[in-house]
């Protein structure tokens, strides 16, 4: 099974400013990771996909790079809107298909 | 628009069977994979399952392998997870995700629509 770890756990960041957020994979998974947003009370929606092409009706601010094992997804300046969780997810070699742990990017 | 809705939750007893329903709309049913992916409270996603568009092949994680069903009716626009031998663990709110394809890496495997989630709550 691949495991995918994310950190930092918690990003604290003020409105406007840019966001980093990493993604480790345990091996290689080529370009197939994707990104999701999480907020509360509210079902995952997906941002990016094959690391790098953002998803129908995504804002630009949001971009995604890396490939083999690490990834980054850059918001680059954070709406209040953006304040949520964000999973990472591989879809290189499955089952099972696997997610990181989360980050939770919060009000600075 | 996509729209993706579940039912059939609730609070079950440990050893209990429940069966989650997803009514799609506003796609072609029968072109897309689908899955199920479980969040536990306060926690990580998770995924359960998957099938393929004419329900032929299905894939389970090692944790409901043998104890869940995945099934749809492309007739009714719907997918099923038949649950039982339910355990403690498996509380979690349940989505259905409609399956989403990478036509230049000519891959799948990601989320591409989600449902609003469903609750299970398996405790005595």
């Amino acid at each position: 099974e691949i495991v995918m770890t994310q950190s930092p756990a918690t990003l604290s960041v003020s409105p406007g400013e840019r966001a980093t957020l990493s993604c480790r994979a345990s091996q290689s998974v080529s370009s197939n990771v994707a990104w999701y947003q999480q907020k509360p009370g509210q079902a995952p929606r997906l941002l990016i996909y094959g690391a790098s092409t953002r998803a129908t009706g995504i804002p630009a601010r949001f971009s995604g790079s890396g490939s083999g094992t690490e990834f980054t997804l850059t918001i680059s300046s954070l709406q209040s809107e953006d304040f949520a969780v964000y999973y990472c997810q591989q879809y290189n070699n499955w089952p099972p298909l696997t997610f990181g742990g989360g980050t939770k990017v919060e009000i600075k | 628009e996509v729209q993706l809705v579940e039912s059939g939750g609730g609070l079950v007893q440990p050893g209990g069977s429940l069966r989650l329903s997803c009514a799609a709309s506003g796609f072609t049913f029968s072109s897309y994979w689908m899955h199920w992916v479980r969040q536990a409270p306060g926690k990580g996603l998770v995924w359960v399952s998957r099938i393929n568009s004419d329900g032929s092949s299905t894939t389970y994680a090692d944790s409901v392998k043998g104890r869940f069903t995945i099934s749809r009716d492309n007739a009714k626009n719907t997918l099923y997870l038949q649950m039982s031998s339910l355990r403690a663990e498996d509380t979690a709110v349940y989505y259905c995700a409609r399956g989403g394809y990478d036509f230049l890496a000519r891959i799948g495997g990601f989320f591409d629509d989600w449902g609003q989630g469903i609750l299970v709550t398996v405790s005595s």
